[in-house]
């Protein structure tokens, strides 16, 4: 499982309160990334990270921001949440080699706004 | 809108029968992988074709990829119940940076009746 976890693997929150959702690590790998699965959309991208303190947004980025303070954890914040940010939220970690593309998933949290 | 577009999205067969899943997708890509969902699991990374390969093999699994028409399929023979799952395809595009990140169709359900 690449030694990825997710916290908390389910949540319920009402509208308009902030989320925090954690990502952790254990085998050092420099890229991070964070998708929302959601019926008929599949997997999309929110947010990425390509090292400490580097980050980027993704194709659903909007309500969305990110930190990356150190290597281990990759957390993704909902300022406020909304009921459209309902949704199981991966979080994927890829090994920092130039040719190795492959990535590895969390068990994933399932958020639920009221 | 999703990179990758699969057909069908979803597919019934009984054990011993072959599937095969195909993925469409839109821009020149570096690579296609394939992924595998269980229930309410997360991804698990089954196999990588680069854009210069044509075809490629682990185990049951076979992957072909035409550039040319912006396709691939994968095929598993000989199917078990246990190949019950959710499959994915994800694209790396072509002239990126190597931040590796992924665009993921919409998946095809496959049921595998014993």
């Amino acid at each position: 499982d690449a030694g990825i976890t997710q916290s908390p693997r389910h949540k319920v929150t009402e509208t308009g309160t902030p989320v925090t959702l954690r990502c952790h690590q254990t085998e050092n790998h420099r890229y991070m990334y964070w998708y929302r699965q959601d019926p008929g959309h599949g997997l999309r991208l929110i947010h990425y990270s390509y090292g400490v303190k580097d980050t980027d947004k993704g194709e659903v980025s909007d309500g969305y921001s990110v930190s990356r303070s150190k290597t281990e954890d990759f957390l993704l914040t909902l300022e406020s949440a909304t009921s459209s940010q309902t949704s199981v939220y991966f979080c994927a970690i890829r090994d920092g080699t130039g040719v190795a593309y492959e990535q590895y998933f969390g068990p994933g949290t399932r958020l639920t706004v009221t | 809108s999703q990179q990758g577009e699969e057909d069908p999205q979803a597919l019934s067969i009984q054990e011993g029968e072959n599937a095969t899943m195909n993925c469409s997708y839109k821009t020149s890509i570096n690579n296609l992988q394939w992924y595998r969902q269980n229930s309410g699991r997360g991804l698990v990374h089954l196999i990588l074709i680069r854009s210069n390969e044509r075809e490629k093999h682990s185990g049951r699994l076979r992957v072909t990829l035409d550039t040319s028409k912006k396709s691939s399929s994968l095929l598993i023979t000989a199917s078990r119940a246990a190949d019950t799952a959710s499959y994915f395809c994800a694209t790396t595009e072509a002239g990126g940076t190597s931040y590796g990140k992924l665009t993921f169709g919409q998946g095809t359900i496959l049921t595998v009746h014993p």
